[in-house]
């Protein structure tokens, strides 16, 4: 039962341009997310996270929304570069809790 | 230092072989994870430690056997695998449940 889920399991951008990449929950008791990038054969890096007490979270060019009524969270990336080209997980985590649940992963390939 | 340090980097071991995967970090973190992670699928959680007591096991089987000598190691333990478990496993490290999961770089293992 995959309680995290990336419906888009690829997306391509071109360079400049935003990049958009949404995730879908099911678990209402998730009460912090976070996005995870990784290249092949290397573990995932960290990239930006949020509370459910916030919707939305900047970091430079990273930007995480949370839509808690609609269980939906994006990563919008701006402007995409072609080192942003990797597969982004995005991670939920039950209060108080040392599991994270990830999604099916999304590639994105950003076009120069 | 934010680094999560996995030794080897690659395994190649044979069904009756016993290895051990091992992961470091020094960022004072208290707790510590193995995750599993197959082709093109989410890393999934084997265990995790919390203070060195180990918290969560994933009903996996016996054959991986986790370690936490002390609050900076973590050793997973492996004993007579099926070529099914070749995979790429990923440790990790935070400051506690709800926090960002620092990920080390992988141990890809080959069972033939």
């Amino acid at each position: 039962d995959q309680q995290v889920k990336q419906n888009s399991p690829s997306l391509s951008v071109q360079e400049g341009r935003i990049s958009i990449l949404n995730c879908d929950y099911t678990n209402s008791m998730f009460d912090y997310f976070l996005w995870y990038k990784k290249y092949p054969a290397e573990g995932p890096t960290f990239l930006i996270s949020i509370s459910s007490i916030k919707d939305k979270n900047e970091d430079g060019r990273f930007t995480v929304f949370l839509n808690k009524s609609a269980k939906h969270l994006s990563l919008h990336i701006v402007p995409s570069q072609p080192g942003d080209s990797a597969v982004y997980f995005c991670a939920a985590s039950p209060p108080g809790a040392n599991n994270l649940f990830f999604g099916t992963g999304t590639r994105l390939t950003v076009i120069p | 230092d934010t680094e999560v340090t996995q030794t080897p980097k690659h395994l190649v071991m044979g069904m009756t072989n016993k290895k051990s995967l091992k992961c470091e970090q020094h960022m004072g973190h208290r707790a510590m994870y193995w995750y599993k992670q197959k082709a093109k699928k989410p890393p999934e959680l084997m265990f995790v430690y919390s203070y060195e007591k180990l918290s969560i096991n994933e009903s996996v089987p016996s054959r991986f056997s986790p370690e936490c000598p002390n609050s900076s190691l973590l050793n997973l333990h492996l004993h007579a695998l099926q070529p099914e478990d070749s995979a790429l496993y990923l440790c990790a490290s935070s400051l506690r449940g709800n926090t960002e999961a620092f990920f080390g770089q992988g141990t890809r293992l080959t069972v033939v």
